[in-house]
């Protein structure tokens, strides 16, 4: 069963913070958050695991709040780089089933 | 370079064909996942392998299948082609069998069907 991410598209100008939603009706066991540039590979941003532990990227900061089996990325004072589609990655079965993405747009 | 190895990068065929994707996974990963992005869409899951043994199953069509080798590299196998099936197919691999660490993305294999 696949999280739901909100919401579908930002659009932010540089400078600007931005947060994604992303939760599931299953417990989780681990959430994952990718970004992926138009026509890209995924790129791995950060990890949040059962019990707080959190591995990831120093300048995007995400959340996990186990009860309520929703996680949040925080992306303060955007850059243009930060431009994409992110999709948090929820493991529920041993696999990994990821929400339809969030298209994030990052002006000048 | 993510380390993980995908061919054919792009493959024209018509319908009603059958086409082979391949994955070769980062030195030392066991586990090997496949996913299928439609235009503008998420990654849908189609299958997990761990060690040569299928682990998790998604939304694969019957028309699909897939194998992991004794070296640990993966194909998947897509028969009776219809247009639908345009995509892009992603390989990913970990470390293990469990998904507590980072997925590693290969440069997926673009299938255009006519």
């Amino acid at each position: 069963q696949q999280p739901v991410q909100s919401p579908q598209a930002v659009i932010l100008r540089e400078g600007e913070d931005a947060v994604i939603n992303c939760s599931s009706s299953k417990a989780l066991y681990s959430v994952h958050w990718y970004r992926q540039k138009h026509g890209e590979a995924p790129i791995f941003l950060m990890i949040l695991l059962k019990g707080g532990e959190q591995k990831g990227h120093d300048k995007i900061s995400a959340s996990f709040n186990e009860k309520k089996q929703q996680s949040s990325l925080y992306l303060t004072a955007s850059q243009l780089s930060y431009s994409g589609t992110y999709f948090c990655g929820t493991e529920i079965y041993d696999d990994m089933r990821f929400g339809a993405g969030t298209r994030l747009t990052v002006k000048p | 370079d993510s380390g993980v190895t995908q061919t054919p990068k792009h493959l024209i065929t018509a319908t009603g064909q059958r086409v082979t994707l391949r994955c070769s996974p980062r030195s030392g990963d066991l586990s090997v996942y496949w996913y299928q992005q439609s235009l503008d869409q998420g990654l849908q899951f189609l299958i997990q392998y761990y060690n040569g043994e299928e682990r998790a199953k998604g939304n694969i069509l019957e028309r699909f299948s897939a194998q992991q080798f004794p070296d640990l590299h993966s194909e998947l196998n897509l028969s009776s082609l219809e247009l639908g099936d345009s995509a892009l197919y992603f390989c990913a691999s970990s470390v293990d069998a469990g998904v507590t660490g980072e997925l590693f993305f290969g440069e997926g294999s673009r299938l255009t069907v006519l």
